[in-house]
């Protein structure tokens, strides 16, 4: 069974650009979450998406955005890019929105320059 | 707000060095509290996965317990393949969010 896959793995932008990172969960998964993880803050959640519905959403600005497909896959879009925005984004995938154990993938590397 | 405190920052330990890694968490109606395992360039691994103070659970070298305000991942006899991040979550009540702490670095010496 393939994991969960993102893309692209590295991606530099400048600021003030946008950016669209993609990520395709383990088949017959339909909870997707996607979080930021910084050398400083750690993980942190971004949203949480199932059935192409967000059930939940962290405390980010509402440059950050995402949405799911039918088919369970998810996308999420960042504008107006800021120098802080470069961290690692990583997708999780779930069974359940239970999310009792998550399935992460590698993550997209975004710089910001 | 739901908080997860990990502890220490980093720790390097020789091969054969027991010790244990500390999550302290501030939930109401804690859900489930989780241990991950991270390597450098990959995303977090599931380890394992408590519901209730008291409880624990093992794997391998591995074993994480359970208290009303903290958990702890103890390390036995630790091998330099056990270097990683260890990542401590919880979920709280109100809605499925997973919140996780920042991390614990362990390096093993050979």
């Amino acid at each position: 069974k393939a994991g969960v896959t993102q893309t692209p793995r590295y991606l530099i932008k400048t600021r003030g650009q946008q950016v669209t990172l993609s990520c395709s969960p383990i088949s017959g998964h339909r909870s997707v979450s996607w979080y930021q993880q910084t050398p400083g803050q750690g993980l942190q959640f971004l949203f949480e998406y199932f059935s192409e519905t967000q059930r939940n959403k962290g405390n980010f600005p509402g440059r950050f955005s995402g949405r799911q497909f039918s088919n369970s896959r998810s996308e999420m879009n960042v504008s107006t890019l800021e120098l802080g925005d470069s961290a690692l984004y990583l997708c999780a995938s779930s069974p359940a929105t239970t999310n009792e154990k998550l399935f992460f993938g590698s993550g997209t590397q975004l710089s910001v320059l | 707000e739901d908080q997860v405190t990990q502890s220490p920052e980093a720790l390097r330990l020789q091969e054969g060095e027991s010790s244990s890694l500390n999550c302290s968490y501030t939930v109401s109606g804690l859900r489930g509290l989780f241990w991950y395992r991270q390597d450098p360039g990959k995303g977090p691994e599931f380890l394992f996965t408590l519901y209730s103070a008291g409880e624990e659970k093992e794997k391998e070298r591995l074993k994480a317990t359970l208290t009303k305000k903290e958990s702890f991942l103890h390390i036995t006899a630790p091998k330099p393949e056990d270097s990683a991040t260890y990542l401590c979550a919880v979920q709280g009540p109100v809605d499925d969010k997973i919140i996780f702490g920042k991390g614990t670095r362990l390096h093993i010496l050979p």
